[in-house]
C-alpha cells in the first residue's frame, strides 16, 4: 500500500540552526500539506501546497519557515532559525483531490530543538 | 480558537464493549467530518468519515453519527478490541479545505 515517507524520525537542533525535513507524498497525489503537534497538544495545520505554491498558511506559519517541492517527489519544511518552541512532531501529508478532505499521514518527524 | 473540540480526554471501555468518542464543533460552515485514530510514535491514520448531507455512516465496527442541529458528532466501536486503544482525533473541514483536530481523546480498551 502507497504510503508517505517522512525524513529524518528525529533531529536534535540547537536554537537558531536551520532544519529541513523530508516527504515523499504519494506518487499520484496532488495536494501535499505540513501539520504538527507539539506534545499534548491537537495536530495544528501548518501550510498547504498545490500546483507549485502554498494554497494556505496558518498564523504559525511565519517567514521562519518554508516548503518547497524541489525535484517533484520531495516535499520539504524548512525552519530558518529553529526556537525552543519549534520543539514538535512534524506531519507530513498527502491527498490526491480536496473533495472529502482525507488526508493520508506520514510518521512524522519529530524535532527537538535545545 | 478551538472550532473542533473533544471534552473528554480519555475513556476506558472494557472488550467488547461499545466505545462511543464524542466531537462538538463551532463552525457552521464545516461540511466533512472524519475520525482519525493515532498511535505514539506514527502519523494519524484516517477511520472513517461523514458528508454533512449525511447523519450516520458505518464501516465494520465504526460508526460515525451526524447531529448537525447540535454541531455535534460521535464514533461508535462496537465490539470494542484492546487493539482499538489508541488517541482518536475528530476533524473538520470545509470544501476539501485544511483539516481542523480536536484535541484528541485517548481510548484505553481492558480485557
Amino acid at each position: 500500500e502507497p504510503e508517505v515517507t517522512q525524513t529524518p524520525s528525529h533531529q536534535v537542533t540547537q536554537m537558531g540552526q536551520e532544519v529541513i525535513l523530508r516527504c515523499v507524498p504519494i506518487s499520484n497525489h496532488l495536494y501535499f500539506y505540513w501539520y504538527r503537534q507539539i506534545l499534548g497538544q491537537k495536530v495544528e495545520f501548518l501550510v498547504s501546497f498545490y500546483n507549485n505554491e502554498i494554497s494556505e498558511k496558518s498564523e504559525i506559519f511565519d517567514d521562519q519557515f518554508s516548503v518547497e517541492r524541489p525535484d517533484g517527489s520531495n516535499f520539504t519544511l524548512k525552519i530558518r532559525s529553529t526556537k525552543l518552541e519549534d520543539s514538535a512532531m512534524y506531519f507530513c501529508a498527502s491527498n490526491v483531490d480536496r473533495g472529502t478532505g482525507e488526508l493520508f499521514f506520514g510518521e512524522g518527524s519529530r524535532l527537538t530543538v535545545l | 480558537d478551538q472550532q473542533v473540540k473533544q471534552n473528554s480526554p480519555s475513556l476506558s471501555v472494557q472488550e467488547g464493549r461499545i466505545s462511543i468518542l464524542n466531537c462538538d464543533y463551532t463552525n457552521s460552515m464545516f461540511d466533512y467530518f472524519l475520525w482519525y485514530k493515532k498511535y505514539p510514535a506514527e502519523g494519524p491514520t484516517f477511520l472513517i468519515s461523514i458528508s454533512s448531507i449525511k447523519d450516520k455512516n458505518e464501516d465494520g465496527r465504526f460508526t460515525v453519527f451526524l447531529n448537525k442541529s447540535a454541531k455535534h458528532l460521535s464514533l461508535h466501536i462496537v465490539p470494542s478490541q484492546p487493539g482499538d486503544s489508541a488517541v482518536y482525533f475528530c476533524a473538520a473541514s470545509r470544501q476539501g479545505d485544511k483539516l481542523i483536530f480536536g484535541t484528541g481523546t485517548r481510548l484505553q480498551v481492558f480485557p
